[in-house]
């Protein structure tokens, strides 16, 4: 069964430094999400894209954070200057269109620990 | 706002008996999808059941089954002949078109499954 793929596993950053969160979503999947979950509390939608833009953000989704999908491929979230609470565990999804009642499939996780 | 709230932090069972996980949400769309996903130790995010709000059977995959009753705004889920690999923190989410289909997770039920 086709999945998503996130890379990498773990990734340790010092604060301020940028990060890059990679993923590839299932290849005839058309909407692509990001979302997080601080340790031990619930998963939060940070953002969606369709069609090389995007679709809605949360308000979590400020000014330090940015979404692309620079080839047919990848879709990638980048922090620009980390901070101590962006450790968490970033969860990329991808659905096949817009639909509601199709699932998002979601991948394994970039667990993101900020020094 | 569309909320999802599981009032069961944590929930026990003995190896093959059944559970149940509960789920209100609060929404005034009438168009709507509900999930429950499962979250193991290893932290991946994994698609248990599904229902749409249109339909009035409840979803059942194999163990696992919902009551889904629209007028009161509950979704709970009803796993039978529970297994150790059950065991697991287990998401309610929420998504409806109007709402630009993103995942509304509530805060997850830790299930413990005891031999």
């Amino acid at each position: 069964e086709p999945e998503v793929t996130q890379t990498p596993s773990h990734q340790v950053t010092q604060m301020g430094q940028e990060v890059i969160l990679r993923c590839v979503p299932i290849s005839n999947h058309l909407y692509f999400y990001w979302y997080r979950q601080i340790l031990g509390q619930k998963v939060e939608f940070l953002v969606s894209f369709y069609n090389n833009e995007i679709s809605e953000k949360s308000e979590i989704f400020d000014d330090q954070f940015s979404v692309e999908r620079p080839d047919g491929s990848n879709f990638t979230l980048k922090i620009r200057s980390t901070k101590l609470e962006d450790s968490a565990m970033y969860f990329c999804a991808s659905s096949p269109d817009k639909l509601s009642n199709q699932p998002q499939h979601f991948g394994d996780g970039t667990r993101l620990s900020i020094l | 706002a569309q909320t999802v709230t599981q009032s069961q932090p944590e929930m026990s069972v003995q190896e093959a008996e059944t559970v149940t996980l509960s789920c209100t949400y609060d929404t005034s769309e009438s168009d709507y999808y509900l999930f429950w996903y499962k979250q193991p130790p290893s932290r991946q995010m994994i698609l248990v059941i599904r229902q749409e709000a249109y339909k009035q059977q409840n979803a059942t995959e194999n163990r696992f089954s919902v009551n889904f009753q629209k007028a009161a705004k509950s979704f709970s889920l009803k796993i039978s002949d529970s297994q150790l690999g059950d065991a697991a923190m287990y998401f309610c989410a929420y998504r409806a078109p109007e709402y630009g289909n993103k995942l509304v997770f509530g805060a997850g039920t830790i299930l413990r499954v005891k031999s």
